[in-house]
């Protein structure tokens, strides 16, 4: 079974830091995305990338970067933490192809104060 | 564009009772379809999914029938239990190697004893 690892379960940040949220792969997945999921929203997509070193904005990318230096691995920013980034952040890998779902990590709660 | 529209929630039932989730859908071609479940606290997995028109995705007692005809994909349990309680999510996708998921907004189920 894939295996998608976020560093990191519950995270507390003050506003105005800069905060890394990371998402390692281990089955060699060409597409990772991240997305935040909040409480009548549902999960909205940031930022997406198809291969190292490429990256796409998704749906609601202010406020935040990516990083794809090598495969397996997929990182967040958020380039200076403010209140209303307080959410759940779920990081995701897809091997490619409609058929194939997404695979998804337990998710970061990050709370900004 | 695409999206998925659920019905809106919660939902709360008795153990043993008969559950059905609606979700219907617009896209701009032929999407494949899947339902994921968020148990609390974990990320989200893949429940069931189909690809083609009238096909029936099947996983731990859930069905779903792909039906062109409505544009729905609606989730339904015989007999759900406590276990069952989970948020659980409707999404499609649409063919292509660098396909994106669009999810729905999902709907918490609580199942009491």
């Amino acid at each position: 079974d894939v295996k998608v690892t976020q560093s990191s379960r519950y995270l507390v940040k003050r506003t105005g830091e800069k905060v890394f949220l990371e998402c390692v792969q281990d089955m060699d997945h060409e597409n990772m995305f991240w997305y935040r999921q909040d409480p009548g929203l549902g999960l909205r997509l940031i930022y997406f990338s198809y291969d190292v070193k490429m990256k796409e904005k998704g749906d609601i990318p202010e406020g935040y970067s990516v990083s794809r230096e090598k495969k397996e691995r997929f990182s967040l920013i958020l380039e200076s933490a403010s209140t209303n980034q307080t959410s759940m952040y779920l990081c995701a890998t897809q091997a490619g192809g409609a058929f194939y779902g997404y695979t998804f990590g337990s998710g970061t709660r990050l709370t900004v104060v | 564009g695409n999206s998925v529209t659920q019905m809106e929630g919660p939902v709360t039932l008795s153990e043993e009772a008969f559950l059905t989730i609606n979700c219907t859908y617009t896209a701009t071609g032929y999407p494949s379809l899947f339902w994921y479940v968020q148990y609390p606290g974990e990320g989200l997995q893949l429940l069931l999914k189909a690809t083609k028109a009238d096909d029936k995705g099947s996983n731990k007692g859930f069905e779903a029938t792909y039906r062109k005809e409505t544009t729905s994909f609606h989730l339904e349990k015989g007999s759900v239990q406590v276990s069952d309680s989970a948020v659980y999510f409707c999404a499609l996708t649409l063919a292509g190697a660098n396909s994106k998921l669009t999810f729905g907004k999902g709907i918490t189920l609580s199942v009491r004893p």
